[in-house]
This record gives structure tokens, sequence and C-alpha cells, in this order.
């Protein structure tokens, strides 16, 4: 249950796109097409952005976009907002009912 | 709306037991399974463990298999973790999760603090 691999930090100026990407193996995120994003803002608690690859739930704006690739997944945000800034998580399946993260990156808006 | 209240954190010792409580309102409960994720100081997400609806279906993460039971009561909206022999790399905020799909996780509680330190 290794933990997936995401860049610590990103950024971008307001109305500009960024793009984090989220690596793993064939046996999680290449495996299954079950990778969620989740975005977390200090001392909240994370919500739930992207699902099963690419579909955003009720409520967050179409400005994300999720997308994958082999063993490594990405997240999209267009159009970027100030409070866009926020740690920002992928998760996998990763088979035998086990769910593995990542480690997070912080999105700064410049 | 979808409520869920963790409660039970706290500050122990090394090796001794603590169970957490989470209490559900604003759906069927037991129609969703639901999870612990838990996050350390400063640190990222970590998935905990997980139930399904009618608890046939439970698992571990590998660092607390053996150690932590998840449980729920169905007729009192709640979910449960014991934490037996814990450790310092358990000092974290445990959330209370729910799933739609069993891979993601929809609906997120506040959290409770757990500090396992002698």
């Amino acid at each position: 249950q290794s933990a997936l691999t995401q860049p610590p930090s990103a950024s971008g100026s307001p109305g500009q796109s960024v793009t984090i990407s989220c690596t793993g193996t064939s046996s999680d995120l290449g495996g299954y097409k079950y990778v969620s994003w989740y975005q977390q803002h200090p001392d909240k608690a994370p919500k739930l952005m992207i699902y099963e690859v690419s579909k955003r739930p009720s409520g967050v704006p179409d400005r994300f976009s999720g997308s994958k690739s082999g063993n490594t997944a990405s997240l999209t945000v267009s159009g970027l907002q100030a409070d866009d800034e926020a740690d920002y998580y992928c998760s996998s399946y990763a088979g035998s009912n086990i769910v593995v993260f990542g480690g997070g990156t912080k999105l700064t808006v410049l | 709306e979808v409520h869920l209240v963790e409660s039970g954190g706290g500050l122990l010792q090394p090796g001794r037991s603590l169970r957490l409580s989470c209490v559900a309102s604003g759906f069927r409960f037991n129609d969703y399974a639901i999870h612990w994720v838990r996050q350390a100081p400063g640190k990222g997400l970590e998935w905990v463990s997980g139930i399904s609806w009618g608890s046939g279906t439970i698992a571990y993460a590998d660092s607390v298999r053996g150690r932590f039971t998840i449980s729920r009561d169905n007729a009192k909206n709640s979910l449960y973790l014991q934490m037996n022999s814990v450790r310092g790399e358990d000092t974290a905020l445990y959330y209370c999760v729910k799933s739609s799909g069993w891979y993601y996780f929809d609906s997120w509680g506040q959290g409770t603090l757990v500090t396992v330190s002698s």
C-alpha cells in the first residue's frame, strides 16, 4: 500500500490553467477507473472534486476536470481563481477494498 | 444535508486503547459504506478503514490491520473505530467519511483529534 505520487507544489496566475499529476502503478491507479480528487482548504475538511477519473459531483464548477493515461492521472483547474488556492489530493482504488491517497499538492494562485 | 459528527478523540499513551464514534444524519445511513480517513498534523490524507452498508465487507490499511477494528450500528446511525495498541504514528485527525461508491468519499465530518504521547 504505497502512496500515490504527487508534486508537492503547483502554481498559476488568475485566469490561467494548471494541471496536477498523480502517479501510481498498474496495481492501483493504472488498473482501475476509480481515481478521485479532493480539495482541502486550511483547517477545513476535504471536499470531493472529481470521482471515477473525470466525473464531477453536483456543485463542482466545470473549471475542474480530470483525466487518466496509463499509471498517471491529472487534475486540471482552468480559469484559476483565488479560492482555488488549496491542497489537492488524489486517491485510487488499489484492489482488495483498499484505497490509497497521494501525498498532496499545494496549489498557489499567484 | 449530510452530517457526520465524530467524537471520542483525546490524548493517550502508547499501547493504550481508544474508541472513536461517528453519528450520521441527513441520509439513509444503512445504504452506504462508511470509512475512516486520518490526517497527521501538517501531513496528507491516509485511508484507514472502510465498512460496507451491511458490514459484509471490511478493509484496513496495512498500518492499522490487527490493531484497529471498524464496526457500525445501523439502528443508531453510528460508526465506530476501536483503536488498540496505539502508537505515536497514529496521532492524527480522524475523519468519518461517507462513500457513494467504495472508492470515493463524498461527505466528510470535521474530524476528531487523537494524540498518542507518553
